[in-house]
């Protein structure tokens, strides 16, 4: 069955530093999404993105933010310079117009 | 805005006993309603979605969910728990129309034992 699928699985940086997470979402789908969840708190919505743009954001998602999709299979988020408050796991989630969701298996951001 | 409450953060029940997990929800139309669950080291998996037509809805592993208008809620049910439902759960609402981008609660804990 085809999966979303998130690299790495765990990254730890330093505050300040530049991260980006990767997403390969399931190939027919034409819709991205990032969401974040905090340690004990809600899924958060970051961004859609459709036809190789943004469609929505939240107020989280402010200039530090990016997201891409370099080539036919990537799908990345950027954050420029990390905050300890970054901290959290991000989703990266496709679908296909009409359809559901699928979701990632998430990547944990630690940022010391 | 939309919002969900899910007011049990951690359930424990014991196996083949039956499951209530709630969910109450804020929007001032008709939302498109979510169950997902998350087993460790997981994406979040759709157990089952209300867009419309039938309050009583089906969705995979056994689990139903049922929407009541007038009391705001969507409850998730299984007549009988099994270990491997241990995991967290998550509701969610969205607008209906357009690209429905889920509101979540802030999930519950489900634990089960033998």
């Amino acid at each position: 069955e085809p999966e979303v699928t998130q690299t790495p699985s765990h990254q730890v940086t330093q505050m300040g530093q530049e991260v980006i997470l990767r997403c390969v979402p399931i190939s027919n789908h034409l819709y991205f999404y990032w969401y974040r969840q905090i340690l004990g708190q809600k899924v958060e919505f970051l961004v859609s993105f459709y036809n190789n743009e943004i469609s929505e954001k939240s107020e989280i998602f402010d200039d530090q933010f990016s997201v891409e999709r370099p080539d036919g299979s990537n799908f990345t988020l950027k954050i420029r310079s990390t905050k300890l408050e970054d901290s959290a796991m991000y989703f990266c989630a496709s679908k296909v117009a009409g359809g559901e969701q699928f979701f990632g298996p998430g990547t944990r951001l630690t940022v010391l | 805005a939309q919002s969900v409450t899910q007011p049990d953060i951690h359930i424990t029940v014991s196996e083949g006993a039956s499951l209530e997990l709630r969910c109450n929800y804020s929007y001032g139309a008709t939302p498109y309603l979510f169950w997902y669950v998350q087993s460790p080291g997981q994406g979040l998996q759709l157990l089952l979605k209300y867009f419309s037509g039938d309050t009583l809805v089906q969705g995979i592993k056994g689990f139903e969910a049922e929407f009541k208008r007038s009391q705001s809620s969507f409850n998730l049910r299984k007549p009988s728990v099994h270990w491997s439902d241990a995991a967290e759960y998550f509701c969610a609402v969205s607008r209906s129309g357009g690209s429905y981008i889920p509101t979540f609660g802030r999930g519950t804990s489900l634990i089960v034992h033998p």
